[in-house]
């Protein structure tokens, strides 16, 4: 399975303010995906990341909320901006596993609080 | 539209067995996944199911009908560390989409 670091693992952060979020995946893979998960709650996707054009975005999720960039085919960022504290949440980023099933694997999370 | 459903909560005794349920509603099914997250942790893998039938893991199983919309993932011989959120999840094409989990205790 790949394997996945994702930073930073938790932060705090001033409402107003805006955070990215790094994946480094230690193969190449043609998606990333990012998800939230509010406390209590399931995973909800935010967007799919594909290298050389632009993220394709959920219902609910914009690009000016929530950039992404995929400038290769390892690495993807996720940007929350001018936060609120509605945005407090953990954010996952995931990738397809190629090996014997199709499930995916996560990065570690990001847990965000926003003050 | 798509709805995954499994009850929100369950609790067992260590030693015993758990069938947690999940039905879902799909357009255009590629696969069920069942993941298992302990609190703080990213979501793991356990088992993926795309044909009916029951495929076995260990102490894990899971079962899918297609036909009725239907999981289950089957625990046995329960250990402490079983205690943990399960998620069904389906493959609607090429996106997982998830349920909202199923919150298990396991009581010595």
């Amino acid at each position: 399975s790949a394997v996945i670091s994702q930073k930073p693992s938790r932060d705090i952060c001033q409402r107003g303010t805006s955070l990215t979020i790094q994946c480094q995946v230690d193969s190449q893979v043609t998606m990333m995906f990012w998800y939230r998960q509010q406390p209590g709650q399931s995973l909800t996707l935010i967007a799919t990341a594909n290298q050389g054009s632009e993220a394709t975005y959920e219902s609910g999720f914009v690009i000016d909320k929530f950039p992404i960039s995929r400038p290769n085919l390892t690495f993807s960022t996720l940007t929350v901006s001018n936060m609120s504290p509605e945005d407090s949440s953990i954010y996952l980023c995931s990738v397809e596993d190629r090996g014997d099933h199709y499930g995916y694997t996560f990065g570690s999370g990001t847990r965000l609080t926003v003050v | 539209g798509q709805n995954i459903d499994q009850p929100t909560e369950m609790t067992a005794t260590e030693g015993a067995i758990v069938q947690i349920n999940c039905t879902y509603q799909t357009s255009g099914f590629n696969g069920l996944f069942w993941y298992q997250q302990h609190a703080g942790e990213a979501p793991t893998f356990l088992s993926y199911n795309v044909l009916d039938g029951l495929e076995e893991k260990g102490r894990f199983s899971s079962f899918l009908s297609r036909s009725k919309g239907y999981s289950y993932l089957l625990l046995k011989e329960l250990q402490m560390k079983d205690s943990a959120s399960y998620l069904c999840a389906v493959r609607d094409r090429g996106d997982m989409r998830f349920g909202a989990g199923t919150r298990l205790t396991v009581k010595p």
